[in-house]
């Protein structure tokens, strides 16, 4: 089975802090994806990578930054963490691409409460 | 990526068949169905995907209407365990999906 694991489930940060969030996915896929989801809100893209060292920004890249120096590894960074970023953190991947067809698998979320 | 409108909740007896419809009027002609759920406080979990062909696995059955504007996703026999909010995406080339507000299926005993 696809295995995505995100590093810390929840985490508790001060205002200003830098915060690290790292997803590992043991498919070898090219794909790797940052969402973040608020209620009422749904699922919203923050940024995604077709390859390693490769980013694009999604629709609320603001107050972010990624990092995939390795394949397996993508890593969302906030440079200083503020309130309103108070937010459940879902990584995601996915094989080949970008090509229709195929499938995203995500991991299991990382909620984030900065104080 | 065409914009997908669906219901925001349904209900459904448990052991009776659940369809969830999903309207995609503009999709263009790459783009794939997806269907996504959610339980609570979990990831969300793939479920199926079609591109014009109606698609069946072991969770789901996926119809696609002809013209390819609407779907309807079959649970065949719904238990308590798929009550979620169900994700109809459309989405093309890129890959990159995108997430509306979905539908909350409550499953009910």
């Amino acid at each position: 089975d696809v295995k995505v694991t995100q590093s810390s489930r929840y985490l508790v940060k001060r205002t200003g802090e830098k915060v690290f969030l790292e997803c590992v996915q043991d498919m070898d896929h090219e794909n790797m994806f940052w969402y973040r989801q608020d209620p009422g809100l749904g699922l919203r893209l923050i940024y995604f990578s077709y390859d390693v060292k490769m980013k694009e920004k999604g629709d609320i890249p603001e107050g972010y930054s990624v990092s995939r120096e390795k394949k397996e590894r993508f890593s969302l960074i906030l440079e200083s963490a503020s309130t309103n970023q108070t937010s459940m953190y879902l990584c995601a991947s996915s094989p080949t691409g970008p090509y229709p067809g195929n499938t995203i698998y995500f991991g299991e979320g990382s909620w984030l409460t900065v104080v | 990526d065409a914009k997908t409108t669906q219901p925001p909740s349904m209900d459904c007896a448990e052991g009776r068949a659940a369809n969830l419809p999903c309207n995609h009027s503009t999709i263009s002609g790459n783009e794939y169905v997806y269907w996504y759920r959610q339980i609570h406080s979990q990831g969300p979990q793939y479920i199926i995907h079609g591109l014009k062909n109606n698609e069946t696995n072991e969770m789901a059955s996926l119809i696609i209407t002809e013209d390819r504007k609407s779907s309807t996703l079959i649970l065949p026999h719904a238990t308590l365990r798929d009550t979620a909010v169900y994700y109809c995406i459309v989405s093309g080339a890129t890959n990159k999906l995108i997430f509306g507000t979905g539908t909350l299926l409550a499953v009910q005993p």
